[in-house]
């Protein structure tokens, strides 16, 4: 089964408001994660990334944090905007017998009330 | 600069046929990754292309196949149609290892 996945599937927040939205991870020997947001009707976008040797990143609004001792990820938004509203995936990269591939959790809708 | 570009956007099958996708990568970009989207399984892997070769797959049926030009645009194939093969599939491209820049998909159905 998928080795990513999130503890909620539907977030809604107050505009303004910091959002948070989690993901839980089972392979211990991940090195690679991202984010992604994905709008109605559109591909995802990439949003960021985190390497295992990094317990945080930080972009524009949004924060990575990687707890890699209970293998949990998470993405903050700050003040959180009607434009945010879409779904976060998570995703982890996998590597196995020689392949390489991008695991995908189920995702969260995130909705920004006005 | 353009952005990744799938044809067809929509498309319906019956079942026992075959359909072809292509995807045109953003300029520049070697890799092409595919997806399959559907609500119930989320977003899965199918293959990756770089420089005209598979490089990585995931684990779908044969009936998936797919290759990649010179040019680096990619096309992908599912023989003989299921159901189960409705879905949104989606063509990534990148330029630095798995930081991909999605199209906005072909949403197939099989009917």
């Amino acid at each position: 089964g998928e080795s990513v996945g999130l503890h909620l599937p539907t977030l809604s927040v107050q505009e303004g408001d910091n959002s948070i939205i989690n993901c839980a991870y089972s392979n211990s020997a991940s090195d690679y994660f991202i984010w992604y947001k994905q709008e109605s009707g559109k591909g995802p976008q990439f949003i960021i990334d985190i390497r295992s040797n990094m317990d945080k990143r930080q972009g524009q609004r949004v924060t990575v944090l990687l707890n890699k001792t209970v293998k949990h990820l998470s993405l903050q938004i700050a003040a959180t905007q009607p434009g945010d509203s879409a779904v976060y995936f998570c995703a982890e990269r996998d590597r196995q017998g020689g392949s390489e591939k991008l695991v995908f959790g189920k995702g969260t809708k995130l909705t920004v009330n006005p | 600069k353009a952005g990744v570009t799938q044809t067809p956007r929509y498309l319906i099958k019956t079942r026992g046929q075959q359909v072809t996708l292509s995807c045109s990568p953003i300029s520049g970009h070697r890799s092409v990754s595919w997806y399959q989207q559907t609500p119930g399984q989320g977003l899965q892997f199918l293959f990756e292309y770089f420089s005209e070769t598979q490089r990585n797959k995931g684990n779908f049926p044969g009936r998936f196949s797919g290759r990649q030009f010179s040019n680096s645009r990619s096309e992908m194939n599912v023989s003989t149609l299921e159901l189960g093969d409705s879905a949104l599939y989606l063509c990534a491209s990148s330029l630095r290892p798995w930081e991909q820049f999605f199209g906005p998909g072909t949403r197939l159905t099989v009917l």
